[in-house]
């Protein structure tokens, strides 16, 4: 069965870069149309969505957010990695990785992983 | 970027009722939206894709239905276990955006 978990610092300080691993398993990221993004969730706050990766390396990020963010895909470590710098409080959310089938669901996250909880204070 | 407007933001409902949540794109998305099922301290869960299609293993007391800008999920008779806050999701183009949530509490 497909699984995803996230991990990476729990605090991180103002302007500081933040890094996030996604490790998967149950899919190869490798596998034509398969893609993985990240959401994020402030607390008590809807879902937003800041990044995909594609089999292919096609990238696709949220435009408010694209200038500071990059994602990254190793497919023998089954890992995609999300950066975002210059962190700042407002930031502070649940960050969530989830997989995005082929086909014409793409962009639809069926598989999430349980989120990492990050905050930004000094 | 399109807009998702979840109505109502919280409803009160008791168990065995029908509840219809509504979820309105800025512009047309054809059926490509997703509807989640999300509880506290929880990972989204996601429940329908392409407006009406059930996710495997979500039981058939949620239904969707819709298709250009306005959608419905809709749950047959409300259990315990369905109170949470429901999202819906538009993948229809980038940006990927979210509604902003319809909570559902109990009654």
């Amino acid at each position: 069965q497909i699984t995803l978990k996230e991990s990476g610092p729990t605090l991180v300080k103002p302007t500081k870069t933040l890094t996030l691993t996604c490790t998967f398993s149950g899919f190869s990221l490798s596998t034509s149309g398969v893609s993985v993004g990240w959401i994020r969730q402030p607390p008590g706050k809807a879902l937003e969505w800041l990044a995909l990766i594609y089999w292919n390396d096609d990238k696709h990020y949220s435009p408010s957010l694209q200038s500071r963010l990059t994602i990254t895909k190793d497919t023998s470590k089954n890992q995609v990695v999300l950066t975002m710098t210059n962190m700042d409080p407002v930031d502070t959310a649940t960050y969530y990785c989830a997989h995005s089938p082929d086909g014409s669901s793409w962009g639809f996250f069926d598989y999430w992983g349980q989120g990492s909880l990050v905050t930004v204070s000094s | 970027d399109i807009q998702m407007t979840q109505s109502p933001s919280s409803l009160s409902a008791s168990v065995g009722d029908r509840v219809t949540l509504t979820c309105r794109a800025s512009q047309g998305i054809s059926n490509n939206l997703a509807w989640f099922q999300q509880k506290p301290g929880k990972a989204p869960k996601s429940l329908i894709y392409a407006a009406s299609f059930l996710q495997s293993g979500v039981p058939s007391k949620f239904s969707g239905s819709g298709s250009g800008t306005d959608f419905t999920l809709t749950i047959s008779s409300l259990q315990p276990e369905d109170f949470a806050t429901y999202y819906c999701q538009q993948y229809n183009s980038y940006p990927l955006t979210f509604g902003g949530g319809t909570k559902v509490e109990i009654k």
